[in-house]
């Protein structure tokens, strides 16, 4: 059974970093092909991509937070870190560690963690 | 990076067939077939419906079906139930970034 846990702070100061990190179980980012990211949903908004990290550690950003966003993993503990810089109010949102293996054009995400919200404000 | 246009509401009577739309250009839905659907209920993550157009992974009803034209994709939802309400969002690969691009939601109401 597959299973993702994001972890982190609720509330974030404006201007903070934030610091996310993703728990998984039941497969293992070192496996040929297998890759894990973050998805944000701003409340009553759309979904966003923010970042993917794969097994080989080829990294993804979304182009307009490239220069604030980090992605790295730890595959020996299971763990995907996520920091994001800088951070203002419209970082509000729910945010989703999720599993997506790797694709030559796509990114599909076939399991999703439970979410965690994260309120910037000071 | 632009999301793909999706209108905001569609809805529809039990047993009714619904379509949505899905709208992007030549650097997305235009010029691939790597389109994807996702179906979100309230306080909940989404699930996966639909990939690369039209196929649905195993355990997706059959009622839920895709299609492409060219810069716009399309889900239809036969057979409309109750249990359909939820939030819809596409996906595509994009030429743009290197992540894909989400569409700006649909929230399908049965009537």
């Amino acid at each position: 059974q597959i299973t993702l846990k994001e972890s982190g702070p609720t509330l974030v100061r404006p201007t903070q970093t934030l610091t996310l990190t993703c728990s998984f179980s039941g497969f293992s980012l070192s496996t040929s092909s297998m890759g894990v990211g973050w998805i944000r949903q701003p409340p009553g908004k759309a979904l966003e991509w923010l970042a993917l990290i794969y097994w080989d550690d080829d990294k993804r950003y979304r182009p307009s937070l490239r220069n604030r966003l980090i992605i790295t993993k730890d595959t020996s503990k299971n763990r995907v870190v996520l920091t994001m810089t800088n951070v203002d109010p419209v970082d509000t949102g729910t945010y989703y560690c999720v599993r997506s293996p790797w694709g030559a054009k796509q990114q599909l995400v076939l399991d999703w963690g439970q979410g965690t919200l994260v309120i910037v404000s000071s | 990076q632009s999301a793909l246009t999706q209108p905001a509401s569609v809805s529809g009577s039990p047993g009714q067939s619904i379509t949505l739309s899905c709208t992007g250009s030549n650097t997305d839905i235009g010029g691939y077939k790597y389109v994807s659907w996702y179906q979100q209920h309230p306080f909940s993550a989404p699930k996966l419906l639909i990939y690369d157009v039209s196929i649905r992974p195993s355990g997706v009803s059959s009622r839920f079906s895709g299609s492409k034209s060219g810069s716009t994709a399309s889900l239809t939802i036969s057979g409309l139930q109750a249990e359909d309400e939820a939030d819809y969002y596409c996906s595509s690969y994009t030429t743009t970034s290197t992540l894909e691009v989400f569409g700006t939601g649909t929230k399908v109401t049965v009537l």
